[in-house]
């Protein structure tokens, strides 16, 4: 079964420090790779999606993520965040052979400390 | 404005007593889904529509009924509501049918609370 795992619960960056949030699935096939990213109190807005290409994916608000594919990873990065940036954020993977279901990974809570 | 809306935004109700929460997009989606979110867990699909009178369950299906009889409404339906369904729901649509492999729009949620 295809499962995702966001490892950090919470993370804490000082405003203007690089951010990593990590990724990893579980798949078998090639999968279609998202991130979502949620404020407090609001519905969830995508912030960048890998099907193929280019491994390297640029997303909006500066955001980048990296598919590795042998390390069965697709983290996000961004060089430099902003207090605007606090929110939770979600990884989500899809795949055909699953049928049209989205598997979401349990989010990330990122706090950022002036 | 383009939007997915949900109706109510929070709502207190008691063990078995039916009630449904409406979903509405104005982007002639094709797609049309709800999750529900509960903390630690992320979000769990709950059931999905690839378009008009077509649905199919989701990862959690159980104890929650849908209908697709037009393109823009989704209402997720619970027949006898109980305590584990207290949740945060959230509809989401797609422009296209294979929804999942494209950006899904959300609505702003709906707290449910069961006594």
């Amino acid at each position: 079964a295809q499962s995702v795992t966001q490892p950090d619960i919470h993370i804490t960056v000082s405003e203007g420090a690089s951010l990593e949030l990590r990724c990893n699935y579980s798949y078998g096939a090639t999968p279609y790779l998202f991130w979502y990213v949620q404020s407090p109190g609001q519905g969830l807005q995508l912030l960048l999606k890998y099907f193929s290409g280019d491994t390297l994916v640029q997303g909006i608000k500066g955001f980048e993520a990296e598919f590795k594919r042998s390390q069965s990873s697709f983290n996000l990065r961004k060089p430099s965040v902003h207090w605007s940036d606090a929110a939770e954020y979600f990884c989500a993977v899809g795949a055909k052979e699953y049928g049209n279901k989205l598997v979401f990974g349990a989010g990330t809570i990122l706090r950022v400390k002036s | 404005e383009a939007q997915v809306t949900q109706n109510p935004r929070y709502l207190i109700t008691v063990t078995g007593k039916k009630l449904t929460v409406t979903c509405s997009q104005n982007m002639n989606h094709e797609y049309m889904s709800w999750y529900r979110q509960d903390p630690g867990l992320g979000l769990r699909q709950i059931y999905y529509s690839m378009n008009v009178e077509v649905t199919d369950k989701g990862d959690v299906p159980e104890g929650y009924k849908v209908s697709r009889k037009e393109k823009r409404n989704f209402p997720l339906i619970l027949e006898s509501p109980s305590p584990n369904q207290t949740s945060l729901y959230f509809c989401a649509s797609s422009l296209s049918p294979a929804g999942v492999f494209n950006e899904q729009f959300f609505g702003p949620g709906t707290r449910l609370t069961v006594l």
